[in-house]
């Protein structure tokens, strides 16, 4: 069975700095597929990346950054430079590839972001 | 594109009554999935569909909750003789996925349900 885990489940921060959130993963298939969404006050869960697991590049993307480790079977996300409108829950999740009935999605539990002015 | 809408966006029902919910997937998306969250917790999946299909149900969907996905395009949940810990907000998502591999799902705004 897969499983996330985010370890952190609170993080609070003044404007500016940096933030990792940590993001632990479990499962035995070989392909599968690793995703960080972004749940604002507004309850939305807003995509932020999507990775595949035999694509071990860290990506960046404005003021995001992602660090995939299969050794590690971590998948971290760090803000530079947050800011306040970077405040919500933060989710890892997990799906496992080629499955003919479709790719659900395995949540951790969040890691909620409070950034102070 | 328009994203995925849900509707309502909240319902508060008394315990017993019946519930439906609608989701309107983005357009074109061959998939679409409901998933429930309850306070403080990640979403869990309940059931997925592939155009009119429903391909795969957890074991948290019991039998008071039917899904269905007429025509593959919209789909609508309903909760029956609804209990206190159907409390939770419901979550539908909608991907598209021509052949193999994975897909990214996209998330609607969520219906809050609250059964007194």
């Amino acid at each position: 069975a897969q499983k996330v885990t985010q370890a952190q489940t609170e993080i609070s921060v003044v404007e500016k700095e940096d933030v990792t959130l940590d993001c632990v993963y479990e499962t035995r298939d070989t392909t599968y597929y690793l995703f960080w969404y972004k749940q604002p006050p507004s309850g939305e869960l807003v995509f932020l990346i999507r990775r595949n697991s035999f694509d071990e590049q860290n990506e960046i993307s404005g003021r995001y950054s992602w660090n995939f480790q299969k050794s590690t079977s971590s998948f971290n996300f760090t803000i530079t430079a947050s800011q306040v409108v970077d405040s919500a829950v933060y989710f890892c999740a997990l799906s496992e590839g080629v499955k003919a009935a479709g790719n659900k999605l395995t949540f951790g539990g969040g890691t909620r972001v409070l950034v102070k002015p | 594109d328009t994203g995925v809408s849900q509707d309502p966006r909240h319902k508060i029902t008394k315990r017993g009554q019946n519930v439906t919910f609608r989701c309107d997937p983005i357009s074109e998306h061959n998939r679409l999935y409901w998933y429930r969250q309850t306070l403080g917790q990640g979403p869990e999946f309940l059931t997925y569909f592939q155009n009119e299909a429903q391909l795969e149900k957890s074991r948290l969907l019991s039998d008071r909750f039917s899904a269905e996905r007429p025509k593959g395009s919209f789909s609508t949940l309903e909760i029956q003789r609804t209990e206190q810990g159907d409390s939770a907000m419901y979550l539908c998502a909608s991907s598209y996925l021509a052949g193999g591999g994975g897909d990214t799902q996209y998330f609607g705004p969520g219906t809050r349900l609250t059964v007194l």
